[in-house]
């Protein structure tokens, strides 16, 4: 098993900060890179999908980066909301490989 | 809408009964997944699905089976259910293995 490490475990932030974290994965054979964010009770979804070395991405106020080559990610959140509350799952895939290894996963606690 | 359907949503029963947890997707994804989500572990691979008739074995396939006869259909099976296989499970589709994943809304199984 390839492992996917994510840090910090969780976080806990006030509204209005911004706040970041890293998934880290196996950097031979990279071939894509996946961020879903999982909130309770609900099933996780997509936020983005990696797959070019220096890729940045962005939607609303998350954003994240990836570097194939040292094999690290990271997500960014611009002026937390209590709604970003959720855990962020990252997933690697490499290729020759047909499935998707996920990390543990970040735990983000936003108070108001 | 494009979606995921698992059912059922909770399951409770006992050592040793067969039980089959459905999942069926509406996008025409070839790809097809399932895992099981365990406290401070990440989502873990069972089996997956490159299409109809082409299934292989996750990271954690031992005490599961499943079959693809239609596309939009991934049963997983559980011949004889353990206490070891309480968790929640997940149901995941994609156009590849590569793309962004759709996930179900999750089946929460307790084996007594």
């Amino acid at each position: 098993i390839l492992n996917v490490e994510q840090s910090p475990q969780s976080l806990h932030v006030q509204e209005g900060d911004s706040t970041n974290f890293t998934c880290s994965f196996p950097s031979s054979n990279f071939y894509a890179l996946h961020w879903y964010r999982w909130e309770t009770a609900k099933s996780p979804e997509a936020l983005f999908v990696m797959t070019l070395n220096g890729d940045e991405k962005k939607k609303g106020r998350i954003s994240a980066t990836l570097n194939t080559k040292e094999g690290y990610s990271y997500l960014y959140i611009k002026g937390s909301q209590p709604e970003d509350s959720a855990t962020y799952l990252c997933a690697s895939l490499s290729g020759g490989y047909n499935k998707l290894i996920f990390g543990a996963g970040t735990r983000l606690a936003v108070h108001p | 809408e494009a979606q995921v359907t698992q059912n059922p949503r909770y399951l409770i029963t006992v050592t040793g009964k067969k039980l089959t947890v459905t999942c069926s997707q509406n996008m025409n994804h070839e790809y097809m997944s399932w895992y099981r989500q365990d406290p401070g572990l990440g989502l873990r691979q069972i089996y997956y699905s490159m299409n109809v008739e082409v299934t292989d074995k996750g990271d954690v396939p031992e005490g599961y089976k499943v079959s693809r006869k239609e596309k939009r259909n991934f049963p997983l099976i559980l011949e004889s259910p353990s206490p070891n296989q309480t968790s929640l499970y997940f149901c995941a589709s994609s156009s590849t293995a590569a793309a962004r994943a759709f996930f179900g809304q999750g089946t929460r199984l307790t084996v007594v």
